[in-house]
């Protein structure tokens, strides 16, 4: 386990909908990255909170926003879904000490 | 910007064969991280090393070795004497290391290590 909490595991949803995704960093980490994976993008970087404020953007579509809250949880939501949003979509939080990714969430569109 | 290149994509071994995994990497930022992390079947990202820029000395975890050279921007990593549970995906990263600055990693687009028996 290391330490940094995402779920679902598995998400299949059709296109058009909106889901959420949740990650809890690792015990003490302010910040949580996400991260798209998919096969035509490879490894890419969404965005970043850090300690509730947004602190880096990447490659992120408008229709995906995301938010980390006080008790440092964040979520992803994907909305208005295509079936090129189908990938695996990864959290990870970081602190001085190391960079740490959660197991995923894969997200199939249907 | 920062860019990661790893040429190979795709490399075959048997096991006990030694293998190097290529690493190029290029930014403007004089204090950086390089990182590898490798992806197994089952698909999570495991860390393996993280290097600052500052430490160019090459380091060497048990079958697992890497190779720093500032001069030619590498990171090179090498698996000695492979085991068919080396086989996975490998990749290279990069993030800037500033305080107050973002460590978002960009990564190379992975290397497909198959190992076979």
């Amino acid at each position: 386990d290391s330490g940094v909490t995402q779920t679902p595991k598995h998400l299949i949803t059709a296109t058009g909908q909106r889901v959420t995704l949740r990650c809890s960093p690792r015990s003490g980490d302010l910040s949580v990255y996400w991260y798209q994976q998919s096969l035509d993008q490879g490894l890419q970087f969404l965005i970043q909170y850090y300690n509730g404020e947004e602190r880096a953007k990447g490659n992120i579509l408008e229709r995906f926003s995301a938010q980390q809250f006080p008790d440092l949880h964040s979520e992803l939501n994907l909305s208005s879904l295509e079936l090129g949003d189908s990938a695996l979509y990864f959290c990870a939080s970081s602190s001085n000490y190391g960079y740490t990714f959660g197991s995923g969430t894969r997200l199939t569109v249907v | 910007a920062q860019k990661v290149t790893q040429a190979q994509t795709e490399i075959s071994v048997v096991e006990k064969e030694d293998v190097t995994l290529d690493c190029v990497y290029e930014t403007r930022d004089t204090t950086y991280y390089l990182f590898w992390y490798k992806q197994p079947p089952s698909g999570e990202l495991v860390f393996l090393i993280r290097r600052n820029s500052f430490d160019e000395q090459n380091e060497i975890s048990g079958r697992y070795s890497w190779n720093f050279q500032k001069s030619t921007s590498s990171f090179n990593f090498t698996i000695t004497a492979s085991q068919v549970v080396d086989s996975a995906v490998y990749f290279c990263a990069l993030s800037e290391a500033r305080q107050g600055g973002s460590e978002k990693l960009v990564f190379g687009k992975g290397m497909k290590l198959t190992v076979n028996p």
